[in-house]
């Protein structure tokens, strides 16, 4: 059974940090694809970051360029997300997902998701 | 970047009948060369992450009822519930995934019973 597990999330002041990881189980991690998607209060669904299966191509949201940075470590099955310079606007649950297919590069969607974690960014 | 647009915003279905939602794309997800549009379907009940319906626009996940069904081509694309159960209360979203990055989601569809 596959499993995605997010941790990482908390109370942040506007301007600072946090490092989101996602522990995967239960299927070939480093031969799938992986993305963050965040989900913020009442809100609708965001794709935020991806991560080819080597970790070799990564893609952004424009928003989020040059602030957040998405990584991969494939001998422990993690999945990363490093956000600095956080704005009240990337208030938000935070998932990672994996692609359906294997090997893929791009035109990914999502059959599994971790249960978030939630990032509050607030003074 | 691609703009995904559903209707209705919500929509109130009493048990046993059909429900259809609308999602709509400011471009053609259909890709010619493989004949297949880039479209799928999500589920999210509340206080859980979204759950994979459908993807190609048709094509049923894995255990996924058949009383789901997917439909459309090109921007204008369906989902529907052929009898609703109480267990189908839920937001929907479609999502687009045509191409490299962004991929987009509609602002989802709440349903809910009459």
């Amino acid at each position: 059974e596959v499993q995605l597990l997010e941790s990482g999330g908390g109370l942040v002041q506007p301007g600072g940090s946090l490092r989101l990881s996602c522990a995967a189980s239960g299927f070939s991690f480093s031969t799938y694809a992986m993305s963050w998607v965040r989900q913020a209060p009442g809100k609708g669904l965001e794709w935020v970051s991806d991560i080819s299966d080597s970790g070799a191509r990564t893609n952004y949201k424009e928003s989020v360029k040059g602030r957040f940075t998405i990584s991969r470590d494939n001998y422990k099955n993690t999945l990363y997300l490093q956000m600095n310079s956080l704005r009240a606007e990337d208030t938000a649950i935070y998932y990672c997902a994996k692609d359906r297919v294997a090997a893929r590069t791009m035109n990914f969607h999502f059959d599994s998701w971790g249960q978030g974690t939630l990032v509050t960014v607030s003074s | 970047d691609i703009v995904m647009t559903q209707s209705p915003d919500s929509l109130a279905v009493s048990l046993g009948e059909r429900a259809t939602i609308n999602c709509k794309s400011s471009q053609s997800l259909l890709w010619n060369s493989n004949n297949k549009n880039y479209l799928a379907w999500y589920q999210q009940k509340p206080g859980q992450p979204p759950k994979l319906l459908i993807y190609w626009a048709s094509t049923r996940e894995s255990g996924v009822p058949d009383r789901f069904s997917g439909s459309g081509s090109g921007t204008d694309f369906t989902l529907a519930i052929s009898s609703l159960q109480a267990e189908d209360v839920a937001v929907y979203y479609c999502q687009q995934y045509y191409g490299a990055p962004p991929y987009t989601f509609g602002q989802g569809t709440k349903l809910e019973i009459k």
